[in-house]
């Protein structure tokens, strides 16, 4: 069974560019989270998405982002008009279940932003 | 909001060593999982622990949570050079996301 899936593994765009970051779940998964990480900082909560459906986006910056898990197709975490502090670790995690099952992880996009 | 202390930072031991990292949360822990991150990969998932006192074992390496559920350890007997890595906590918290602490690093010496 394939696990989490992103791409592009490595993506560098320059200032003011859009990035778009790809995550296809574990087969059977509807539950989709992103998680930021930044040089010499821990992970942090993004936003948690079902199919269609963002559920929770508290971890969101208020602009420039988004996210969407569509019905069909991967989930897509969009960054317009990038800045060099959006440069991170970017890691999508699926689970099959709401509550106590853990997260499996894909192996990330490292954006860098010229 | 939850938050998840890690101890220590950083820890360097020398193969064969045993080694103890802890993780203490400021709220009651309802799940608590350990995940472990090798440079430039993603999390792969060690244990999870939800019920106070509960004790789980893999291979070499056994986490704990207390009976307060409020603090965790994780602990590696007679270390290699393969369990070197980041090891992170993660807390269940409102709305069924994960919090996570700021991470370990271990280094193993061989």
């Amino acid at each position: 069974n394939a696990g989490v899936m992103q791409n592009p593994r490595h993506l560098v765009r320059r200032r003011g560019q859009e990035a778009r970051l790809r995550c296809s779940p574990v087969k059977g998964h509807s539950h989709v989270y992103w998680y930021r990480q930044l040089p010499e900082e821990g992970l942090k909560f993004m936003v948690y998405l079902q199919k269609e459906n963002i559920i929770d986006e508290s971890g969101m910056p208020k602009e420039r982002f988004s996210a969407e898990f569509p019905k069909e197709g991967p989930s897509i975490l969009r960054i317009q008009q990038v800045v060099r502090g959006d440069s991170a670790a970017y890691f999508c995690a699926s689970s099959r279940d709401r509550s106590y099952s853990p997260l499996h992880f894909g192996n990330g996009t490292r954006l860098t932003v010229t | 909001s939850q938050e998840l202390e890690q101890s220590p930072q950083s820890l360097i031991v020398q193969e064969g060593k045993n080694l103890t990292i802890n993780c203490t949360s400021s709220k009651t822990l309802y799940g608590l999982y350990w995940y472990k991150q090798k440079y430039g990969e993603g999390l792969i998932f060690l244990m999870m622990l939800q019920k106070g006192g509960e004790e789980k074992s893999h291979e070499k390496i056994t986490a704990k949570l207390d009976e307060k559920k409020q603090q965790s350890s994780l602990h590696i007997t007679a270390s290699q050079p393969s369990h070197a890595g980041i090891y992170l906590c993660g807390a269940e918290t409102s709305g069924s996301r994960l919090t996570f602490g700021e991470g370990t690093q271990l280094t193993v010496n061989p």
